[in-house]
């Protein structure tokens, strides 16, 4: 049982490129969302998905895209990077009661 | 709008000793309240949680939290810290079905030998 995967475990870009980061579940959960950690800061929520097709804005959403693809999948992309996207985000699931979290993607913008 | 305080960014204690990482929120309704464990470039284990009933819950490892509405405090305890107990710990509150929490800035514990 593999829980909550990410790929990739670690990504540099260069401003202005863009990029997918990738998050599956194994759990069947309905709810699925993404955040970004930065020091001093504790987890910020980007976007979240209550149930597959539905996506909602979570606290600091500009930059940032999803997709939830299936009820499995629910994708992140940069589309156009800035260094202050330099970050660890984690990607959760969650049951009616407990949020999982992925290993993080460590993401590096120059 | 619904918000955690962790006010010790950074603790130390001996191994042995008792631990206590303190947690406030502020939440419009009743809270459920979690802490999360991440030891480091790991990603966030649950250690316990609270949405009702009994005041003083037990998690894994050892550890245990008490819910106090009076203080919105929900602050994590443990006898006697272990040196794989370093960690960053995180609370965190949010409503109904465990959806969009709110984590506290974390507090990093380091173990003396």
């Amino acid at each position: 049982n593999a829980g909550v995967t990410q790929t990739p475990k670690f990504q540099v870009l260069k401003t202005g490129q863009s990029m997918t980061l990738q998050c599956a579940q194994d759990m069947n959960h309905n709810s699925m969302y993404w955040y970004r950690q930065d020091p001093g800061m504790g987890l910020r929520l980007i976007y979240y998905s209550a149930s597959e097709g539905t996506t909602d804005k979570g606290e600091v959403p500009n930059g940032y895209n999803v997709s939830r693809l299936n009820k499995r999948e629910f994708s992140l992309r940069l589309e156009s990077a800035a260094p202050s996207q330099t970050s660890v985000y984690f990607c959760a699931s969650s049951d009616t009661e407990t949020q999982y979290f992925g290993p993080g993607t460590r993401l590096l913008v120059l | 709008a619904q918000s955690v305080t962790q006010p010790d960014i950074h603790i130390t204690v001996s191994e042995g000793a008792s631990l206590e990482l303190r947690c406030n929120y502020s939440y419009g309704a009743t809270p459920y309240l979690f802490w999360y464990v991440q030891s480091p470039g790991q990603g966030l284990q649950l250690l316990l949680k609270y949405f009702s009933g009994d005041t003083l819950v037990q998690g894994i490892k050892g550890f245990e939290a008490e819910f106090k509405r009076s203080q919105s405090s929900f602050n994590l305890r443990k006898p006697s810290v272990h040196w794989s107990d370093a960690a960053e710990y995180f609370c965190a509150v949010g409503g109904t079905g465990a959806q969009k929490l709110v984590f506290g800035q974390g507090t990093r514990l380091t173990i003396n030998p």
